[in-house]
């Protein structure tokens, strides 16, 4: 099983530039969620969605932007990259709102210069 | 929201039991608790979960306290492949679904 996929690995940006995180999951799950993690931090929210058309802003959205037009996709968009976005980023599926486990995808590690 | 608070770091020796403690005094009657760890350069892996008894996976063990404000992870035979950071989370229930909130977590270190 594939389970949460998240393209790419890695990226390098320049500051000003734009891009999109994608993130799929193929385990039906309703909601999805964006994380991010600093060097040495635990991770912050970003992003959720319960279900398709239905998002929601988490601990520190600034800057970025998600669209959940799937139940299987949850793209992050980040508009003028700054030094400060550069993180690593996480992506993540839930089945239950309370007790099931997040399965969360492999990272994506974001440079902005 | 609810918060737990867990020790920077702890250090086992492999293959002994390890107790990873964390407390989490504000804990509203339906918040469960969680934990995950992460192993280097890898995202958060599930580790177990629960609500107010004991439980045991294939991983690990979870014992709530009986007043559920600590919690503690039990690693029965510590590997080296068990050396990660250890995150005690809170699942927390909203209307509009739920929000983990990662801490600094725990690392711990295991020497051979």
């Amino acid at each position: 099983n594939a389970g949460v996929t998240q393209t790419p690995k890695f990226r390098i940006l320049k500051i000003g530039q734009s891009m999109t995180l994608q993130c799929t999951q193929d385990m039906n799950h309703n909601y999805m969620y964006w994380y991010r993690q600093d060097p040495g931090m635990g991770l912050k929210l970003i992003y959720y969605s319960v279900g398709a058309g239905i998002t929601d802003k988490g601990e520190v959205p600034n800057g970025y932007n998600v669209s959940r037009s799937t139940t299987e996709d949850f793209p992050l968009r980040l508009e003028l990259a700054a030094p400060s976005q550069t993180s690593v980023y996480f992506c993540a599926s839930s089945y239950s709102p309370h007790t099931g486990e997040l399965f969360f995808g492999e990272g994506s590690r974001l440079t902005v210069l | 929201d609810a918060k737990t608070t867990q020790p920077n770091s702890m250090e086992s020796n492999e293959e002994e039991p390890v107790h990873l403690p964390c407390n989490h005094s504000t804990i509203s009657g339906t918040d469960y608790i969680h934990w995950y760890r992460q192993l280097p350069s890898q995202g958060p892996e599930y580790v177990i979960h629960g609500l107010t008894s004991n439980v045991n996976n294939r991983m690990a063990s979870l014992a709530i306290a009986e007043d559920r404000k600590s919690s503690t992870l039990i690693l029965h035979r510590a590997t080296l492949r068990d050396a990660a950071v250890y995150y005690c989370i809170l699942r927390v229930f909203n209307n509009a679904g739920n929000m983990l909130t990662f801490g600094g977590g725990t690392r711990l270190m295991v020497k051979p």
